[in-house]
């Protein structure tokens, strides 16, 4: 069973900029959450996609970013525009059920100069 | 505002070593509780759960839960270099996304 992929695996790009990272989940996974780590900080939730719906988008930062998930398979996560304090890590994650376990992919660097 | 404590570390032992990591939480409500190992540039593994008060076992892994203190721990025996990570605290809010709640990890080092 293929895990989580994220693309791309890193970004750098100007302030002002746009940047779209995507998320392929597990298949058959309905749940997908995207969490960013910024530098020296804990990851923190950004969303949650219950299949194409969103579930919980409380921890999105602002309206510079904006998430969805097409047909309740991939999700991308865009950035406009961005900002240097969006540099960071973001990690996309997967569940089958609400309370299973969340399988992580292996993030996106993003680096906003 | 719900949070999960860790020592950053590091926390260094030799090999063939028992390594404690520890984790506090504040929400006296959680049920669930999980440590996550990150290899440097690579995803978070979901290495051990725990939901009861007390001890689990998974090979050279324990995990020691005490709700009353909101403490859960992560040893490791035996401790090898290949063990060499960040171990992740995380903790579910218990509400209609079921999101991880993380602390800020703990760096292991494990000198041969």
């Amino acid at each position: 069973e293929a895990g989580v992929t994220q693309f791309p695996s890193h970004s750098v790009i100007e302030k002002g900029q746009t940047v779209t990272l995507r998320c392929d989940p597990i298949s058959g996974h309905d749940n997908l959450y995207w969490y960013r780590r910024v530098m020296g900080k804990e990851i923190k939730f950004l969303l949650h996609f219950v299949k194409e719906s969103k579930q919980d988008e409380s921890g999105m930062p602002n309206n510079r970013f904006l998430a969805e998930r097409t047909g309740g398979t991939y999700s991308t996560l865009k950035v406009q525009p961005a900002e240097l304090e969006d540099s960071g890590v973001y990690f996309c994650a997967s569940s089958r059920g609400l309370v299973e376990t969340q399988y992580f992919g292996p993030g996106t660097r993003l680096l906003v100069l | 505002q719900k949070e999960v404590e860790q020592n950053s570390g590091p926390l260094s032992v030799p090999e063939g070593a028992i390594a404690s990591l520890n984790c506090t939480y504040s929400d006296r409500g959680s049920q669930s509780f999980f440590w996550y190992r990150q290899y440097s540039g690579k995803s978070p593994e979901l290495i051990m759960s725990i939901y009861s008060n007390g001890d689990k076992e998974d090979g050279r892994f324990t995990a020691q839960l005490n709700k009353a203190s909101q403490y859960v721990s992560l040893l490791i025996r035996d401790s090898q270099p290949s063990d060499s990570a960040t171990y992740l605290c995380a903790v579910p809010w218990m509400d209609s996304s079921y999101k991880l709640i993380f602390g800020s990890g703990t760096r292991l080092l494990v000198r041969p």
